[in-house]
């Protein structure tokens, strides 16, 4: 069974551009949630869909959005980067997205220069 | 903002030795969940362990809860220079559907 897959897995982008990220959750899992990781924050909660509805939300700005398709794959999109969007984005999908298990995927590294 | 707290942050111990993490939170929660990093890569799944267990295995790994205390730990026994990662809890909170809730994490170094 594969797991989740991120794509990609690096990424170098210049302020004041935009950018898209991509996750494909476990087959069969409905639930897809993102994460930021940075040194200085942790790991903090960015938004999570289940079929193709944003379920819940983190305190993030307006310039992180996300989607969900039928299939289950999610997006992320971050329009004008700044310099402190340079982080870990880690995707986790679950069955569910309630009282279940989450498997993460190993991240997209975004560079902001 | 981060719900947990890991305990120690940083742990250096021999191989064969087991290592202890300690991880407090501060709501009730449904579940918790224990990962692993290496060096900034993605989150492994180690083991859930829920509100209404106390303690589970899985190989070399044992978990305790103690929902009374808010408290959890991870037991990594006989570790290998391979278990040498970042080790993370998280928690979905009653009041928080399906949002996690990260600590800071405890990085392990073993050393052969």
């Amino acid at each position: 069974k594969a797991g989740v897959t991120q794509t990609p897995r690096y990424l170098i982008k210049t302020r004041g551009q935009q950018v898209t990220l991509s996750c494909s959750p476990i087959s069969g899992h409905r639930s897809v949630s993102w994460y930021q990781q940075t040194p200085g924050q942790g790991l903090q909660f960015l938004f999570e869909y289940f079929s193709e509805t944003q379920r819940n939300k983190g305190n993030f700005p307006g310039r992180f959005s996300g989607r969900q398709f039928s299939n289950s794959r999610s997006e992320m999109n971050v329009s004008t980067l700044e310099l402190g969007d340079s982080a870990l984005y880690l995707c986790a999908s679950s069955r569910t997205g309630f009282k279940t298990e989450a498997f993460f995927g190993q991240g997209t590294r975004l560079t902001v220069v | 903002s981060q719900q947990g707290e890991e305990d120690p942050q940083a742990l250096s111990i021999q191989e064969g030795e087991n290592a202890t993490m300690n991880c407090s939170y501060k709501t009730s929660i449904n579940n918790l969940q224990w990962y692993r990093q290496n060096s900034g890569r993605g989150l492994v799944h180690l083991i859930l362990i829920r509100s209404n267990e106390r303690e589970k295995h899985s190989g070399r790994l044992r978990v305790t809860l103690d929902t009374s205390k808010k408290s959890s730990s991870l037991l990594i026994t006989a570790s290998r220079a391979a278990d040498t990662a970042s080790y993370f809890c998280a928690t979905d909170q009653e009041t928080s559907g399906s949002r996690l809730t990260f600590g800071e994490g405890t990085q392990l170094t073993v050393n052969p």
